[in-house]
């Protein structure tokens, strides 16, 4: 059974960097068949997408948050992680990791958002 | 970015109800839509793919319909466990973007 695990500081000072890694188990960052995915959700809102990267590296951002936004792999620990520069209060949210899946339906392929950790939350506070 | 309305943002229903919750996307994304239900306290759980495609394990009761900018997501007959916030997707391009949800609530 596949699973997904968020770690890292619950609360973190303005101006300063987010770190959260996502550790997988039960499945490989290295298979060609998923991307890694960072959403979150502020406090009573809705979900956010933040970014996701592909085993070799390769890496999508949300443009509102690209300035600031690093996600990274490492295959050796199987896990893919988040930072996010400059914080401020805007950024305090519940952050998912999640896997994204590559399904073919009639000849077409789509994708899906079909594992999720059970979210961390970060407080961005001095 | 894609923008997606989900109406209604605030639903009442009763056990056993169908009911539909729509979503519009501000310009064509085929069938590259998902849907998830997210309870208090848990993290959002894939229901449906590819606009119309039941994620294995889901009960179903649950089905989705449409393709280009109209989608619907229907519950044939509400459970106990179904009131949830509901969320669409839409996985065409990037950014990949969310609905504001569908809180459906007990009657």
């Amino acid at each position: 059974q596949v699973q997904l695990q968020e770690s890292g500081p619950g609360l973190v000072k303005p101006s300063e960097t987010l770190s959260l890694t996502c550790t997988v188990s039960g499945d490989s960052v290295s298979s060609h068949s998923y991307y890694w995915s960072w959403i979150r959700q502020p406090p009573g809102k809705g979900l956010e997408w933040i970014g996701c990267i592909y085993y070799s590296g390769s890496t999508n951002y949300n443009p509102s948050l690209k300035s600031r936004v690093t996600i990274s792999v490492d295959t050796s620990k199987n896990q893919f992680s988040l930072k996010l520069s400059s914080v401020t209060a805007a950024d305090t949210a519940l952050y998912y990791c999640a896997r994204e899946s590559l399904t073919m339906v009639r000849g077409v392929n789509y994708y899906s958002m079909d594992v999720w950790g059970k979210g961390t939350t970060v407080t961005v506070s001095s | 970015d894609i923008q997606l309305t989900q109406s209604p943002s605030f639903l009442s229903a009763s056990v056993g109800d169908r009911v539909t919750i729509t979503c519009r996307a501000s310009q064509g994304i085929s069938s590259y839509l998902a849907w998830y239900h997210q309870k208090p306290g848990k993290a959002p759980k894939l229901l449906i793919y590819g606009a119309s495609t039941l994620q294995s394990g889901v009960p179903s009761r649950f089905s989705g319909s449409g393709s280009g900018t109209e989608f619907t997501l229907t519950i044939s007959s509400l459970q106990p466990e179904d009131f949830a916030t509901y969320y669409c997707q839409q996985l065409v391009s990037y950014p990949y973007t969310f609905g504001q949800g569908t809180k459906l609530e007990i009657k």
